[in-house]
């Protein structure tokens, strides 16, 4: 069964640094990487695909890897704002999508 | 606008009394899924659908039904809810048709399911 974790549950920076969000997962072999924001009591906003076959994706200050080899992804946002913070979802998606649990994150002006 | 419109947002029902959820999107998707997120646990899909009149199920089925007669709505069905279904729904729309066509997901506001 795929597994999707995400390290760490929550995470607090001061406003302008730079950060990682790590995703692991046990098989991506037939899968794209999507990572998505979801602010409290909403729905998921798409943020980044990456396609199977690529290796990452840019959106503004939002910069997504992925490494199917070791099985992991990792979302990268450069200076950090309060607009921020909310939970940081990754998903395998394919015709069934696998999500993992979430980063947590808030940025502390 | 692309939207994907869930009704109801919030439910109090009791154990038993049958209910639907719908959804509706307005971008002509192939691809609708529904999904249910609970603390712990995350998002865990419960059924998909490729396609009008194609149904799978994801991950948790159980206790569900759904049913796609129309392209854009996908309604989910709980014929005897428990209350280990209380729950916050998702319903969700895409262009996907397989990995190369890339999937950009819309989701749904989310549905407040409280069975008691």
């Amino acid at each position: 069964k795929q597994e999707v974790t995400q390290i760490p549950a929550a995470l607090s920076v001061p406003e302008g640094e730079n950060l990682v969000l790590n995703c692991s997962f046990t098989d991506s072999a037939i899968y794209n990487l999507q990572w998505f924001r979801q602010d409290p009591g909403k729905g998921l906003t798409s943020l980044l695909l990456i396609q199977s076959s690529q290796r990452e994706q840019t959106s503004g200050r939002l910069n997504a890897s992925l490494d199917k080899s070791s099985g992991r992804s990792t979302l990268y946002i450069a200076a950090s704002q309060p607009g921020d913070s909310a939970t940081y979802l990754c998903a395998l998606t394919g015709n069934q999508f696998y999500f993992g649990t979430g980063t947590s994150l808030t940025v502390i002006p | 606008e692309a939207q994907v419109t869930q009704n109801p947002r919030y439910l109090i029902t009791v154990t038993g009394k049958k209910l639907t959820v719908t959804c509706s999107q307005n971008m002509n998707h192939e691809y609708m899924s529904w999904y249910r997120q609970d603390p712990g646990l995350g998002l865990r899909q419960i059924y998909y659908s490729m396609n009008v009149e194609v149904t799978d199920k994801g991950d948790v089925p159980e206790g569900y039904k759904v049913s796609r007669k129309e392209k854009r709505n996908f309604p989910l069905i709980l014929e005897s809810p428990s209350p280990n279904q209380t729950s916050l729904y998702f319903c969700a729309s895409s262009s996907w048709t397989g990995l190369a066509s890339g999937n950009t997901i819309y989701f749904g506001e989310g549905s407040w399911l409280t069975v008691v």
